[in-house]
C-alpha cells in the first residue's frame, strides 16, 4: 500500500462549489504539506502543517482552507471553487527535522471547477 | 527571496543519448539541493539530494553536483532510457526552522526508442 494517499484522484466541480480533498499517510510523519501544481509554474504551497495544533498559511493560501484532524490526515478545502483553481493538487508529508529532508509525495488529486 | 531556474523542456533525445539539464538557484545561507522525478499519472520522488557545497547526489545512473561557486545543481545521466521518461524538478530548502522547499518549473524529458 502506498504510504500517503489522496482521495479523490480526479474530481470535477462547478464554480460556487465547496469541495474537500483529503490526505492520509502511513508514515508516521509529524509535517504534512498541501501543494498545487501548474503548467510552467512547478509547485506552490498552500498551506503546511508541523504537527495536530499547528497549521501554517503558504503561499497561495487565499481560497483554500486545511484541516488537520489526526497526525494521520490532512485535509484541503476550497470554500468557493473558481475556475482558476483548476490544477494538479499534491499532498506531502516530511519527517520533524532539517533542511535536508526528503518530502514524500502523494499520487495527486486532479481537479477541475468548471 | 529563493528561487530555482531550471531549463525549459521538454527535453527529446534518444536512447542512450547523455542528458544534462540545467539548474541554477538563489539562496541566502546554505541550502540544501534536491532532484525529484514525477513519472506519468505519479506523485513526485526523490531522485537525489546533496546537502553542501561539492556533494555529489547519485541515484539509478543520474547524477548531481552541489556547486556552490555557480551555485548550479546540474542533473547529468549517460545513457538515457526511454523509463527515463519524466518530469523533473530541481529544488532547495533552506536551513531555516522551517523546511521551506522551493521547486523549480519542472523539465519534462521525453526519451524516444
Amino acid at each position: 500500500d502506498a504510504d500517503v494517499t489522496q482521495t479523490p484522484r480526479n474530481r470535477i466541480t462547478k464554480t460556487g462549489k465547496r469541495i474537500m480533498l483529503e490526505c492520509s499517510q502511513t508514515k508516521g510523519h509529524d509535517r504534512m504539506y498541501w501543494y498545487r501544481q501548474d503548467p510552467g509554474l512547478g509547485l506552490r504551497l498552500i498551506y503546511y502543517s508541523f504537527d495536530v495544533k499547528d497549521i501554517n498559511k503558504g503561499e497561495i493560501s487565499d481560497g483554500y482552507s486545511v484541516s488537520r484532524q489526526a497526525q494521520a490526515k490532512f485535509s484541503l478545502s476550497l470554500e468557493s471553487a473558481i475556475p482558476n483553481q483548476t490544477a494538479l493538487y499534491f499532498c506531502a508529508t516530511s519527517e520533524t527535522g532539517g533542511a535536508q529532508e526528503t518530502q514524500y509525495f502523494g499520487p495527486g488529486t486532479r481537479l477541475l471547477v468548471l | 527571496g529563493n528561487s530555482v531556474t531550471q531549463m525549459e523542456g521538454p527535453v527529446t533525445l534518444s536512447e542512450e543519448a547523455f542528458l544534462t539539464i540545467n539548474c541554477t538557484y538563489t539562496a541566502t545561507g546554505y541550502p540544501s539541493l534536491f532532484w525529484y522525478v514525477q513519472y506519468p499519472g505519479e506523485g513526485l520522488q526523490l531522485l537525489l539530494k546533496a546537502t553542501k557545497a561539492d556533494d555529489k547526489g547519485s541515484n539509478k545512473g543520474f547524477e548531481a553536483t552541489y556547486r556552490k561557486e555557480t551555485t548550479s545543481f546540474h542533473l547529468e545521466k549517460g545513457s538515457v532510457q526511454v523509463s527515463d521518461s519524466a518530469v523533473y524538478f530541481c529544488a532547495l530548502s533552506d536551513q531555516g526552522g522551517y523546511q521551506k522547499v522551493t521547486f523549480g518549473t519542472g523539465t519534462k524529458l521525453q526519451v524516444i526508442p
